[in-house]
This record gives C-alpha cells, sequence and structure tokens, in this order.
C-alpha cells in the first residue's frame, strides 16, 4: 500500500521568503503524485500534478514540484511566497488502479506579511 | 458551477441520531469517492463507486456507515447511531476513470456529534 510522509508540518515564513515544502512516498511501482492546497474556509484544490514525463512539474501559482525517483520525493518549491498562499497543503499518491488516494498529514503554511 | 457539490455543509446532531449526507459530483465523472477528515489529519479514505457499483470500503468504514449511489449519478454516506468520534469532515471526490485521473474535491459536510 502507498504511504505518504510530509516533514514539515507548520511552517511560518515571511512574504517573498522561498518555499520547499518536503514530500515523500513509499511505493515502488508506477507513481502519480499531487499537491492539493486548502485555503482558510475553502475545500481542497489541485495545485499541481505528476504522473509521467518531465519530472519537474508547474502547478497554478508559480508552485512547483520536482519528482526525485531515487529518493521517492515530490518537494513542493515557490521561489517567493505571497500572504495569499497562507494555507494548508497536501502531498496525495494513488493506489494503483486509482480506487484511493492517500493523503500525508498536511502542512500549515503561515505567511507572515 | 459545475464543481463538486456536497449537502448540507454543517450538521450538529446528538449521539445516538443518524445522519445523511448528500454528494453531487462533476456530471460526466464516473467514479465518486468518500473520505474523512479529522483535525490535524490528512483525508482518510473511506469508499469508492465506480457508477453505481461501491468497489471498495475502508476498514475505517464501520457496520454504522453506509453509501449508495443508486443511479451512478449523486451518493449518500449514511452514519446510523453516531457517536462522539465521527465528529470530523466529510468530504467527496469524483473523477473520470482513464489515464492521468484527477480527484475533485467537494466543499465538504462538517460533522459536529454531542
Amino acid at each position: 500500500a502507498q504511504s505518504v510522509s510530509q516533514h514539515n508540518h507548520h511552517v511560518i515564513l515571511s512574504e517573498a521568503a522561498s518555499l520547499e515544502l518536503g514530500c515523500n512516498y513509499s511505493y515502488g511501482g508506477t507513481v502519480n503524485l499531487f499537491w492539493y492546497v486548502q485555503y482558510p474556509g475553502q475545500h481542497l484544490q489541485l495545485l499541481l500534478k505528476y504522473f509521467s514525463g518531465d519530472p519537474l512539474v508547474k502547478g497554478i501559482k508559480g508552485f512547483e514540484a520536482e519528482f526525485i525517483k531515487s529518493k521517492f520525493s515530490f518537494n513542493l518549491r515557490k521561489p517567493s511566497v505571497q500572504w495569499s498562499d497562507t494555507a494548508e497543503y497536501f502531498c496525495a499518491a494513488p493506489e494503483e488502479g486509482y480506487q484511493k488516494v492517500t493523503f500525508g498529514i498536511g502542512t500549515k503554511l503561515q505567511v507572515i506579511p | 458551477d459545475t464543481g463538486v457539490s456536497q449537502d448540507p455543509r454543517h450538521k450538529i446532531t446528538k449521539r445516538g441520531q443518524n445522519v445523511t449526507f448528500r454528494c453531487d459530483p462533476i456530471s460526466e465523472h464516473n467514479r465518486l469517492y468518500w473520505y474523512r477528515q479529522t483535525l490535524g489529519q490528512g483525508p482518510e479514505f473511506l469508499t469508492y463507486f465506480q457508477n453505481e457499483a461501491q468497489l471498495e470500503k475502508s476498514r475505517l468504514l464501520s457496520d454504522r456507515f453506509s453509501a449508495e449511489r443508486p443511479k451512478g449519478s449523486f451518493s449518500t454516506l449514511e452514519i446510523q447511531r453516531t457517536e462522539q468520534g465521527d465528529s470530523a469532515m466529510y468530504l467527496c471526490a469524483s473523477s473520470s476513470s482513464g489515464t492521468e485521473e484527477t480527484q475533485y474535491f467537494g466543499p465538504g459536510t462538517r460533522l459536529l456529534v454531542l
């Protein structure tokens, strides 16, 4: 079964700082990976996804993530955060066959103006 | 709005009562998922439907929980004899089976059992 680990549970940054949130997965087969974001009071939204091809994936709002197979990692990055990026970020991976998606515990990002 | 919708958005009930939640998926999506999210955790899979068939259930889904998708469109999740431990956000997601399948989530139903 797939498992997903997020190591940073709470991150506080000042505006314009660079962001990197860690995500590691366990499954060694065909890997598909997602980052979802949940802004305060809103529902989960897809930020970006990786299925195959270029391991550097670009998402919405200037976010990107890099799939590194040798490290079982899919870290989320943004070069310069804004106050509006304050949210909870979830890394996720579907089981093979897509019956379910396994989520990490989430990382709460607080950006200070 | 063509996203996933859920009703109600909030539900407060007394322990022992039954509750039912509804999910309307994106119209062309054949797969529908239920998840539960508690404070400080990511969503946890409960069950999933492909069209009207319920194909997988998590061990989290006790006998008090039942889900249906009778016509392969909307789905209901019922919790019988609610317990305080059932308090959580119940999320619905839908997807279209195939390559690059992606689940899209609804706003959730927040349940509080007193």
